[in-house]
């Protein structure tokens, strides 16, 4: 029973290109969050999804950064014109209902910045 | 959601408990205290949740007292790799944890 999976698990990119990162939940979960954590600093909630929809997008910066969780397919965070301050480590987390229940985390996507 | 506060940093004697507190003196009624940990740079770790009865899994117990304003993570019996950073979240729900600055435990052989 495979957990979450995350890919790339490091991914370098320079200023201005673009950065795709994915994330496959658990088997039979159908919500997606997506946490970024600089560096020495705690987890900070991005974005949460349910196949199809974004139902809270409040901790998303308002511009380069968007969201998508489809029909079939990984979740995908994209993060375009890159900068050295995007530079941190990106978990997803995935749960099988929305309420009350844990969240399953994945290894996460280092992100690097040149 | 409740804020909540924990001691930044904690040691423990490998093979004893460890206790780590957490205060939530705002929490409401319909709130959940949850517990989870981050080992060095790997994706936080799902530990335990409650309401307002006492809990305990396969890997801890959590003890909630009865105005609901504070609570305690018990490991029972502490091995080096829970060395960690704890967190303390308070929630109504789990669309979005908000992870503060955590309990650092570091278990000493």
């Amino acid at each position: 029973n495979a957990g979450v999976m995350q890919n790339p698990r490091h991914l370098v990119r320079r200023r201005g290109q673009e950065a795709r990162l994915r994330c496959s939940p658990m088997k039979g979960h159908s919500h997606v969050y997506w946490y970024r954590q600089l560096p020495e600093e705690g987890l900070k909630f991005m974005v949460y999804l349910q196949k199809e929809n974004i139902i809270d997008e409040s901790g998303m910066p308002k511009e380069r950064f968007s969201a998508e969780f489809p029909k079939e397919g990984p979740s995908i965070l994209r993060i375009q014109q890159v900068v050295r301050g995007d530079s941190a480590a990106y978990f997803c987390a995935s749960s099988p209902t929305g309420l009350y229940n844990e969240q399953f985390f994945g290894p996460g996507t280092r992100l690097t910045v040149l | 959601d409740a804020k909540t506060t924990q001691p930044p940093s904690m040691d423990c004697a490998e093979g004893r408990a460890a206790n780590l507190p957490c205060n939530h003196s705002t929490i409401s009624g319909n709130e959940y205290v949850y517990w989870y940990r981050q080992i060095h740079s790997q994706g936080p770790q799902y530990i335990i949740h409650g309401l307002k009865n006492n809990e305990t899994n396969e890997m801890a117990s959590l003890i909630i007292t009865e105005d609901r304003k504070s609570s305690t993570l018990i490991l029972p019996h502490a091995t080096l790799r829970d060395t960690a950073v704890y967190y303390c979240i308070v929630k109504t729900g789990a669309n979005n944890l908000f992870f503060g600055t955590g309990t650092r435990l570091t278990v000493i052989p």
